[in-house]
């Protein structure tokens, strides 16, 4: 595709269900950063990766959040036993080149619903 | 860490009318400051940006100013139209890297 895609877009899960959201850059971007949005609020910065590589995780909440690229395209954000206050929408972006540059490009966020 | 704060909160301006949404930042190492438009149920696009070697970026309706001193950068829309109408969010950031965002403006261009 042309953009970045998320999948689901939509999420509903019981409190302390697992959740996994998938994010497919733009082919050939090397930078993807994930970020969270509160309703009504900015998107909050969870992690980097530079290719396959982990760069930055400072912005992740808790251990119950995990996030990975293995083959430095496709990426997956894990959360573990889900709570209430991870109820937001969380948007992926990605860039062409390393952090430094590039324009950032942002998925249509998948919507995270935690009953 | 960053600290980013926007105001307002919301604006409605008249089709025609100028907007202006205005955006401090805190860390003076930050370089690199862009817009983003989002609408209702769609990621932030990019729409104008700035580094901090350059004080003004004008594209077409839409500007931006950056007074490094004063650590405030200030987007300006002109002319604007309903098409305008979107929550617009100031971002800082050091080298395109991490960003750090502020609350966002509803922009609202009455026809």
């Amino acid at each position: 595709g042309a953009g970045v895609s998320q999948s689901p877009r939509y999420k509903v899960a019981k409190r302390g269900q697992d959740v996994a959201l998938r994010c497919d850059p733009i082919s050939g971007h090397v930078s993807l950063f994930w970020y969270q949005q509160a309703l009504g609020q900015g998107p909050e910065f969870l992690t980097y990766f530079q290719n396959e590589a982990q760069l930055d995780k400072s912005g992740l909440p808790s251990d119950r959040f995990f996030a990975e690229r293995p083959e430095g395209s496709v990426s997956t954000l894990k959360i573990q036993r889900t709570q209430q206050e991870d109820s937001a929408v969380y948007l992926c972006a990605s860039s062409l080149v390393i952090a430094g540059a590039g324009e950032l490009f942002f998925g249509e966020g998948s919507r995270l619903t935690v009953l | 860490g960053e600290n980013v704060e926007q105001h307002p909160s919301t604006l409605s301006v008249q089709e025609g009318d100028s907007a202006v949404i205005k955006c401090t930042y805190s860390d003076s190492a930050s370089n690199y400051f862009p817009w983003y438009k989002q609408e209702l149920g769609k990621g932030p696009q990019l729409i104008i940006d700035i580094r901090s070697n350059v004080g003004e970026k004008k594209d077409q309706r839409i500007a931006v100013t950056l007074n490094k001193t004063a650590k405030h950068f200030s987007l300006h829309i002109t002319e604007t139209q309903p098409e305008d109408s979107a929550v617009y969010f100031c971002a800082a950031s050091i080298n395109a890297g991490k960003s750090t965002f502020g609350d966002g403006t509803t922009l609202t261009v009455k026809p």
